[in-house]
């Protein structure tokens, strides 16, 4: 199974300010097919997760652009350029190109210094 | 208008049974694969099953292989998540899903929650 780490688990951001959150698979996620089916879902408190990046760096419609994703291979990143109050919650990387099992990785929790 | 509309969650017996279903409007279900994921109370996401389109291929974590069965009923645009010999740690907020591989739009249900317990 592909085990995905993330880093930090936990992310104390002032408002306005950058942020990034690292994502590393155990083996690299490209696909046969020659795609990279790395995704960023976000869970604000007390909702369901949403998806805001597809295949490493396509954002979700209505995701703003201040969220934007990178890399390759085995190591990916996500990053808020400018951080606002809406953007409190738990990150999960989550890889759909070894599975079954498609694995999550651990989560890392945003919040407001 | 996508909506995933899960419903059956409530409260059962160590070694019980229950089964979820999850209603689906706003898209073509019958020719999308459709996801379960869990969460566990104040824990991450955890991948539970998948079926295919045409309900002829099916996968299951390794947690729940054997108890938990997954169909659907594309006639009634209808996901089911069939659990028995339920455990303390199946207690989850179960989510219906469209896409967690990345192919396609994503969309979640808003969760319907198992909660294990004599």
């Amino acid at each position: 199974d592909v085990v995905m780490t993330q880093s930090p688990l936990s992310l104390p951001v002032t408002l306005g300010q950058p942020a990034s959150i690292s994502c590393r698979s155990s083996q690299s996620l490209v696909h046969s097919d020659g795609n990279t089916y790395l995704n960023w879902f976000q869970q604000r408190p007390g909702q369901s997760p949403t998806r805001l990046i597809y295949k490493v760096s396509n954002r979700d419609s209505g995701v703003p652009d201040r969220f934007s994703g990178s890399g390759s291979g085995t190591d990916f990143t996500l990053k808020i350029s400018r951080v606002e109050a809406e953007d409190v919650g738990v990150y999960y990387c989550v890889q759909g190109t070894h599975w079954p099992p498609i694995t999550f990785g651990q989560g890392t929790r945003l919040e407001i210094k | 208008q996508v909506q995933l509309v899960e419903s059956g969650g409530g409260v059962v017996q160590p070694g019980g049974s229950l089964r979820l279903s999850c209603a689906v409007s706003g898209f073509t279900f019958s020719t999308y694969g459709m996801f379960w994921v869990r969460q566990a109370p104040g824990k991450g996401l955890e991948w539970v099953a998948f079926i295919r389109y045409d309900g002829i291929n099916k996968y299951y974590a390794e947690s729940v292989k054997g108890r938990f069965t997954i169909s659907r009923d594309n006639s009634k645009n209808t996901l089911y998540l069939h659990m028995s010999s339920l455990r303390d740690e199946d207690t989850a907020v179960y989510y219906c899903v469209k896409d967690l591989a990345g192919y396609s739009n994503a969309w979640w249900g808003q969760g319907t929650l198992v909660t294990v317990s004599s």
